[in-house]
């Protein structure tokens, strides 16, 4: 079966510090990764999406950056945190099209609190 | 663009039923989901439905769909504490995570 890891679960950053999200999928091959930041009170936000090795996509124009060094493989950086950085941070996987798999599933989340 | 709205919170007794509402402005959605977000949790995707259905039913959960008037709303049977989480709606007009749009979820919260 799938599996999804992310980590760490809670992170708490100086301003100004780098940031290293890592988040690997487990049970499958070539899927489609994402990365969602959930601000308080409010629905997620796609940051980045990636259908392949070391293609990105940025959905906005923000502070952070992604990578996907492996096929299973999606981290979420920054070189200098902001205090607007500080949320929920989602990864989430998903099969190609065709192959069955609309449903999106997600990690356990990254809290990352920028002080 | 695309919205997706929720009221921001809901309490029921437990062994009541829960009905979370959700209200989207695309008519062209054609997927629309529901995610439940436990405390310190990631999403886990409770069901969703095609936008030619009007009603889906799994187990202690009915999703009905009024595409003419643009309303979701879920509803959970038999409230238990362990229902208590944050319930997301969410539409994708092609199905694609691209796509996806969030609602601001509901926060449930299931009183003994």
């Amino acid at each position: 079966s799938q599996t999804i890891h992310q980590w760490p679960a809670t992170l708490v950053q100086p301003v100004g510090s780098p940031l290293s999200l890592e988040c690997t999928v487990e049970g499958t091959s070539n899927p489609n990764l994402y990365w969602y930041r959930q601000a308080a009170g409010r629905g997620l936000q796609l940051l980045f999406y990636s259908v392949g090795i070391g293609q990105i996509s940025s959905e906005v124009p923000q502070n952070l950056s992604a990578s996907r060094p492996q096929d299973r493989q999606f981290i979420l950086s920054s070189k200098k945190l902001l205090l607007s950085d500080s949320g929920f941070y989602l990864c989430a996987w998903r099969g190609k099209p065709g192959q069955g798999e609309e449903k999106l599933f997600f990690g356990s989340g990254t809290q990352l609190s920028v002080l | 663009g695309e919205d997706v709205e929720q009221s921001l919170f809901l309490s029921v007794r437990e062994g009541d039923s829960s009905v979370i509402n959700c209200t989207y402005t695309d008519s062209s959605s054609t997927y629309l989901y529901w995610y439940k977000q436990e405390p310190g949790a990631g999403l886990q995707l409770l069901t969703y439905i095609f936008s030619n259905m009007d009603m889906k039913q799994d187990q202690r959960l009915t999703v009905l769909l009024n595409k003419k008037d643009k309303h979701l709303s879920l509803r959970i049977a038999d409230t238990q504490t362990g229902d208590s989480a944050i319930y997301f709606c969410a539409e994708s007009l092609d199905g694609s995570a691209r796509q996806l749009t969030f609602g601001s979820g509901t926060q449930l919260t299931v009183l003994p």
